[in-house]
């Protein structure tokens, strides 16, 4: 199994739907969650922490389910500038350890 | 709003020789990373490195890889007799002393290996 498993997409969607992105990580131990958003041939940038209690940043909610071991990300109303690659990203322990990549989900806004 | 800067952005390179990819962290950060990607592939942790050494390496990171921190601003990669299939996007993050934080990576050094 994976250590961190993503829908593969791509996801096209037309502006202003509302977009889905699962993540499923193997780790039981990992202890810190993120989503990153990586542009073609860009490096990957953060674009939010995943916190047990779920957490929303304008149009994006994130949430974490610890017991199955899965993450979420949502974006609403989806813009045109929204279109990357979204990455799943976890720390397999507390503190500074190397994060672990899921391959991304593609994700194109259509106008 | 400071960022972790690679040189060069793109490094084009024979088979058998040496490459150097240079890293400047965020000045206050304590932890540096190496990361590659394979085009069309997800991205891979290389080596960590904390108080000048190595915390933790991955399988990738055999004999032909080395790190080093020769000046307190610096982080390079050096990668001896380079293959083909070293030909990625090799990516620097660094990140702050706390716990759970997260990791600024640079814009990346595109290596092609002809």
């Amino acid at each position: 199994r994976k250590e961190v498993e993503q829908d593969p997409g791509p996801f096209n969607v037309p502006e202003g739907a509302t977009v889905a992105f699962n993540c499923t990580y193997s780790n039981s131990a990992s202890q810190s969650f993120f989503w990153y958003r990586q542009d073609c041939r860009k490096e990957p940038k953060l674009l939010m922490s995943v916190y047990s209690s779920g957490n929303e940043d304008g149009r994006f909610t994130a949430q974490l389910n610890r017991a199955s071991q899965y993450i979420s990300l949502l974006i609403r109303d989806s813009k045109l500038s929204d279109s990357a690659t979204y990455l799943c990203v976890v720390n397999r322990q507390a503190g500074n350890t190397p994060l672990v990549f899921g391959k991304g989900t593609r994700l194109s806004v259509i106008a | 709003e400071p960022e972790v800067t690679q040189t060069p952005s793109h490094q084009v390179t024979q088979m058998g020789q040496e490459v150097i990819l240079r890293c400047v962290p965020i000045s206050n950060h304590l932890y540096f990373y190496w990361y590659r990607q394979i085009l069309g592939q997800k991205v891979e942790f290389l080596v960590s490195f904390y108080n000048n050494e190595i915390s933790e390496k991955s399988e990738i990171f055999d004999d032909q890889f080395s790190v080093e921190r020769p000046d307190g601003s610096n982080f390079t990669l050096k990668i001896r007799s380079t293959k083909l299939e070293d030909s990625a996007m090799y990516f620097c993050a660094s990140s702050s002393d706390n716990v759970n934080t997260e990791a600024f990576f640079g814009q990346g050094t595109r290596l092609t290996v002809v």
